[in-house]
């Protein structure tokens, strides 16, 4: 079964809002990183937060870490058509895998 | 420089059948990982090869093997499919140091008939 659980399932919203997507893991981690898929092809690697930050910023990407609550946020700021796509979070524990989460659909409209 | 590679794109098997995956990480990275994302899902872990050397399993069954030559490139073969073995496979490799998560290839399509 999935460990991460991405909130909400799916987002739609209008160009140039902001979008908030949340992730809750369920055991301790080395890190957690946040990834984008377009249409069912590869994963892009968005942005990776180690397990003694709280907080990482990268462009318009601000990612959250908060171990007390085993939960992530990723906020996309000023968002763009073509940030229309899946975007995972995938927490990383020892041995080097990564356990995704079932993923939110965004859905940025012109 | 080239991403990571993965071949074919797609890909049309009966069940029973054997099939072989392939992909190139990208030159200088020794780690190579494979995952299965049924349509919908997260992807889900199978197999991290480094320096030739099997590093972790998931929780899949025997049918599924890997492995990974000199050259850092690995395959990934399946053994008697099943309609259930239809997903992405996902290819993803990257530096043990001076690591900053994974690069994956595009895929491959798979679909059991």
């Amino acid at each position: 079964s999935q460990q991460g659980e991405e909130d909400p399932q799916a987002l739609s919203i209008q160009e140039g809002e902001n979008a908030t997507m949340n992730c809750s893991y369920k055991t301790s981690i080395n890190n957690l990183q946040w990834y984008r898929q377009n249409s069912g092809r590869g994963l892009v690697h968005l942005i990776l937060i180690r397990s003694n930050e709280r907080e990482k910023h990268s462009g318009r990407l601000r990612v959250t870490l908060d171990t007390s609550k085993k939960s992530s946020s990723l906020l996309i700021t000023a968002s763009r058509a073509a940030d229309t796509a899946s975007y995972f979070c995938a927490d990383e524990t020892s041995g080097s895998r990564l356990t995704f989460g079932e993923g939110t659909q965004l859905t940025v409209n012109p | 420089d080239a991403g990571v590679t993965q071949s074919p794109t797609h890909l049309i098997k009966t069940r029973g059948q054997h099939v072989t995956l392939r992909c190139s990480p990208i030159s200088g990275h020794k780690s190579v990982s494979w995952y299965q994302q049924v349509l919908g899902q997260g992807p889900q872990f199978i197999f991290q090869y480094y320096e030739k050397e099997e590093r972790g399993r998931g929780n899949f069954p025997d049918r599924f093997s890997a492995r990974q030559f000199p050259n850092y490139s690995s395959e990934l073969n399946v053994n008697a499919l099943l309609l259930g073995d239809s997903a992405l496979y996902l290819c993803a490799s990257s530096l043990l140091d001076r690591y900053d998560g994974y690069t994956f290839g595009s895929g491959t399509r798979l679909t059991v008939v």
